[in-house]
């Protein structure tokens, strides 16, 4: 069946330019996660969603950083006047249930700001 | 922080068993060991987790210690297709109110041909 996918599969910006990514996780998963992993660096936590309950922003790492998710289902990571450093891959995951199960995880946008 | 140590990196022969070890002496009871492993330019694949007795699914074993601050995960056959880096991650199991998972530096395994 379809897997977690992600788009754009690559970005190049301009410091500065505000970009958004998004997420398609597997139909019927409630459960929806992003996380960055840096150059050379284990993958970080950055915000879940979980069905109507408010999102668990705790690893936004600062304002520039939002997310929403749409109807439940599809979800857009957006950064406003991207920075050299926000260069990484941005990993989308998502599960069936909150606490349960596993996460499955999408291929990542590689995001790079020149 | 990660709450797990493992090795920064291995190698397997291929066809040969990859022990994976990965120590948590900090864990807690309601807590369960997870693995995953990331293939180069892909995403984190699930491979097994467990919370006290040892487990086997059709990718690997996991043995977890009697007092649960160590586990190793064993890969019985290994392959080329197999070097990956490897993660050893220690979460909240069902209910728990933690849900993100924590990545360390993970074990890179280089199977070798």
């Amino acid at each position: 069946g379809a897997g977690v996918s992600q788009s754009p599969s690559n970005k190049v910006t301009e410091k500065g330019k505000d970009v958004e990514l998004r997420c398609d996780p597997i139909s019927g998963h409630t459960a929806l996660y992003w996380y960055r992993q840096s150059l050379g660096q284990g993958l970080e936590f950055l915000i879940y969603f979980q069905g109507n309950s408010a999102p668990d922003k705790s690893g936004l790492p600062s304002d520039r950083f939002s997310a929403e998710r749409t109807g439940g289902s599809v979800s857009t990571l957006t950064i406003q006047r991207t920075q050299q450093e926000d260069s990484a891959v941005y990993l989308c995951a998502s599960s069936p249930q909150r606490g349960r199960e596993t996460q499955y995880f999408g291929p990542g946008t590689r995001l790079l700001v020149l | 922080d990660a709450k797990t140590t493992q090795p920064t990196s291995m190698d397997c022969a291929e066809g040969r068993a990859a022990n994976l070890p990965c120590n948590h002496s900090t864990i807690s009871g309601n807590e369960y060991v997870y693995w995953y492993r990331q293939i180069h330019s892909q995403g984190p694949q699930y491979i097994i987790h467990g919370l006290k007795n040892n487990e086997t699914n059709e990718m690997a074993s996991l043995i977890i210690t009697e007092d649960r601050k160590s586990s190793t995960l064993i890969l019985p056959h290994a392959t080329l297709r197999d070097t990956a880096v490897y993660y050893c991650i220690v979460r909240e199991g069902y209910g728990g109110a933690t849900n993100k998972l924590i990545f360390g530096t993970g074990t890179l395994l280089a199977v070798q041909p």
